[in-house]
């Protein structure tokens, strides 16, 4: 079956952890985004990249940062410097980062900081 | 990226049609106009897109007037299982920091037995 698979789905860190979360995708889509979705609330663009080796910051990348070394893999690594990281995490990918491409979300990562 | 404005939420009963209004003053000539549906603890899926005029699939329909300026999503009959959060994009693509997608808060839809 294609999709996009994320793991852990529950994750839990302490304060000053750096943590990674898992996102792979079995598309063949060149496009993937990561965002973040606090209670009751949007999503917000943290990162995304067009292509293998290439990736942008969206509206809140400070204290995230990402990979794209492998077109079916776009990892996101939460940083100690993230002031609030307890959040649902969702990634994404597409065709192209064209807004008529669907983008197709994986079942998301929800991480907790104790 | 023209912003959107929605209600924040609506209250149906089952076997109602839904309509669902979204304003985009600043929508640009090609924009397209792309609606989204989010269940609780899920990514977000697909459900529609369109252009202009009238866009119809098996689970609902886009009306979007001559002056583009607004879009509305239509539910025919729902169902409880529709209870979920819409959101409404506006926009053409990445290309970098100043032109991103994001979804905003969305319309609360609560479907009532």
């Amino acid at each position: 079956d294609g999709g996009i698979t994320q793991s852990p789905k529950y994750l839990f860190r302490k304060e000053g952890q750096n943590v990674t979360l898992s996102c792979e995708q079995n598309l063949n889509h060149d496009a993937m985004y990561w965002y973040r979705q606090d209670p009751g609330q949007g999503l917000r663009l943290i990162y995304y990249s067009q292509i293998v080796n290439d990736f942008q910051k969206g509206d809140i990348a400070e204290g995230y940062s990402v990979s794209r070394e492998k077109k079916e893999s776009f990892p996101l690594t939460v940083t100690s410097a993230q002031k609030n990281p307890t959040a649902f995490y969702l990634c994404a990918s597409s065709i192209r980062e064209l807004v008529t491409d669907t983008q197709y979300f994986g079942p998301g990562t929800r991480l907790t900081v104790l | 990226l023209a912003k959107t404005t929605q209600p924040i939420s609506m209250d149906s009963y089952e076997g109602q049609e839904v309509n669902i209004t979204c304003s985009h003053n600043n929508i640009a000539t090609n924009d397209y106009i792309t609606w989204y549906q989010q269940f609780p603890s899920q990514g977000p899926r697909f459900i529609i897109q369109g252009y202009k005029t009238k866009v119809t699939n098996e689970v609902a329909s886009l009306f979007i007037p001559a002056d583009r300026k607004s879009s509305t999503l239509s539910l025919p009959r729902v169902s409880l299982s529709d209870t979920a959060v819409y959101y409404c994009l506006v926009g053409v693509y990445f290309r970098d920091a100043g032109n991103m997608l994001t979804f905003g808060g969305g319309t609360r839809l609560m479907v009532k037995p």
